[in-house]
């Protein structure tokens, strides 16, 4: 079974660029959730949507915005890029918000802002 | 706010030679602790959940238990291929993130 898939997998931007990021979940996950991991420090929490709604969001300036599609896909768009948005973009997946089910997360994207 | 904290930050063993990682933990109510490994350029990869104190999973040469305040992994003989950073996180009972801590990074050598 395929995991947990993002594209693209390595992309170099500069200042005030914008980028979308993307992701499909496992086949039968509802629930998609983004995560940013700069390098030596664990993942923190960006957004998480379910059935295509947005189910919660992290401590992230307006600039990060996600959205999620009738396949479950989901997208990631970061406006104006600043050099501290380099890191690598984490996707998560999970079947749905019940329980502590598992998050399942893919390679990442690696965003490197000159 | 919940909070994980991880120790030590970096691990140097030599194969064979068993040791424990330590997660502690403050959640306003906890639904679930994960422990997940991370390869170099890699995402996290799931190993166990702990759901409440007294529990404890194995898998392999590791051993995960919980308290109601933290959290170790366990590792037995390690060998080379256990080499990694390991993840520890958290999920509260009403927010359905996981808040992780900095991780243990682990160096296990012939």
């Amino acid at each position: 079974d395929a995991g947990v898939t993002q594209s693209p997998t390595h992309l170099i931007k500069t200042r005030g660029q914008q980028v979308t990021l993307r992701c499909s979940p496992i086949s039968g996950h509802k629930s998609v959730s983004w995560y940013q991991q700069v390098l030596g420090q664990g993942p923190q929490f960006i957004f998480q949507y379910y059935e295509k709604e947005e189910r919660g969001r992290g401590n992230f300036p307006d600039r990060f915005s996600a959205r999620q599609f009738p396949n479950y896909s989901s997208e990631l768009n970061v406006n104006a890029l600043l050099l501290g948005d380099s890191a690598l973009y984490l996707c998560a997946s999970r079947v749905d918000l019940s329980g502590a089910n598992v998050l399942t997360f893919g390679a990442g994207s690696r965003l490197t802002v000159l | 706010e919940d909070q994980v904290t991880q120790s030590p930050e970096a691990l140097r063993l030599q194969e064979g030679e068993s040791s424990s990682l330590n997660c502690s933990y403050t959640v306003s109510g906890l639904r679930g602790l994960f422990w997940y490994r991370q390869d170099p350029g890699k995402g996290p990869e799931f190993l166990f959940t702990l759901y409440s104190a007294g529990e404890e999973k194995e898998k392999e040469r590791l051993k995960a238990t919980l308290t109601k305040k933290e959290s170790f992994l366990h590792i037995t003989a390690p060998k080379p291929e256990d080499s990694a950073t390991y993840l520890c996180a958290v999920m509260n009972t009403g927010f359905q993130k996981l808040v992780f801590g900095t991780g243990t990074r682990l160096l296990v050598s012939p």
